[in-house]
């Protein structure tokens, strides 16, 4: 059972551009959530996150908004760079079990010129 | 500073036979996590412990899956009898306590034959 789904497994989005990665949620205890990129032979970094009482956070080049209702949190990264291309992970938890992060099946995004 | 290191990076085995998995976090750090990788797959929580002791182990598949920290630094991740469905990415990650940020190590491959 995908407590966390990201549907799309790719996304090729030209440099310059906006990048959008979408992540669906099953769980309505989830109210804590992250986002994660990885490269090749690396571990999973940290992005950013965003606690349920709120709707957007934002970090530089990175947003993550998160519709509760719809149980849906979106990451966007403007402008995106080449240096974006990686899979992104999204992962969630709940306030009885913040460590447990329970992460999605994460999409790849490549960034060209 | 040095991030998580994990060893060894790749770890080639027979099925049945037994491995150790080795997971230096950052130092300093009290909280560390082990997660599995399957291919297409995110990261899926194994186990996680705060100090020298286990705080939540209700990811280890089964009783085959053990892992230790006997000095609140290091860590092992023991697996007997390995079956091919093994096969996966082992991640370790560490935090500068509970609910904080988790950091990755790189992982190590296992591959059962």
């Amino acid at each position: 059972d995908q407590q966390v789904k990201q549907n799309s497994p790719s996304l090729s989005v030209q440099e310059g551009r906006i990048s959008i990665l979408n992540c669906d949620y099953t769980n309505s205890m989830f109210d804590y959530f992250l986002w994660y990129k990885k490269y090749p032979a690396e571990g999973p970094t940290f992005l950013i996150s965003i606690s349920s009482i709120k709707d957007k956070n934002e970090d530089g080049r990175f947003t993550v908004f998160l519709n509760k209702s719809a149980k849906h949190l979106s990451l966007h990264i403007v402008p995106s760079q080449p240096g974006d291309s990686a899979v992104y992970f999204c992962a969630a938890s709940t306030p009885y079990n913040t460590d447990k992060l329970i992460f999605g099946t994460g999409t790849r995004l490549q960034v060209f010129p | 500073g040095a991030g998580v290191s994990q060893t060894p990076s790749n770890k080639v085995t027979e099925k049945g036979k037994y491995v150790e998995l080795r997971c230096d976090p950052i130092s300093g750090h009290t909280a560390l996590y082990w997660y599995r990788q399957s291919l297409g797959q995110g990261p899926e929580f194994l186990i996680y412990f705060q100090g020298t002791g286990a705080a939540d182990d209700s990811g280890l598949p089964n009783d085959r899956f053990f892992a230790v920290r006997p000095e609140g630094s290091v860590s092992t991740l023991k697996i007997q009898r390995t079956e091919r469905g093994d096969s996966a990415v082992y991640l370790c990650a560490s935090s500068l306590s509970f609910q904080e940020t988790q950091y990755f190590g790189p992982g190590t491959r296992l591959l059962v034959l």
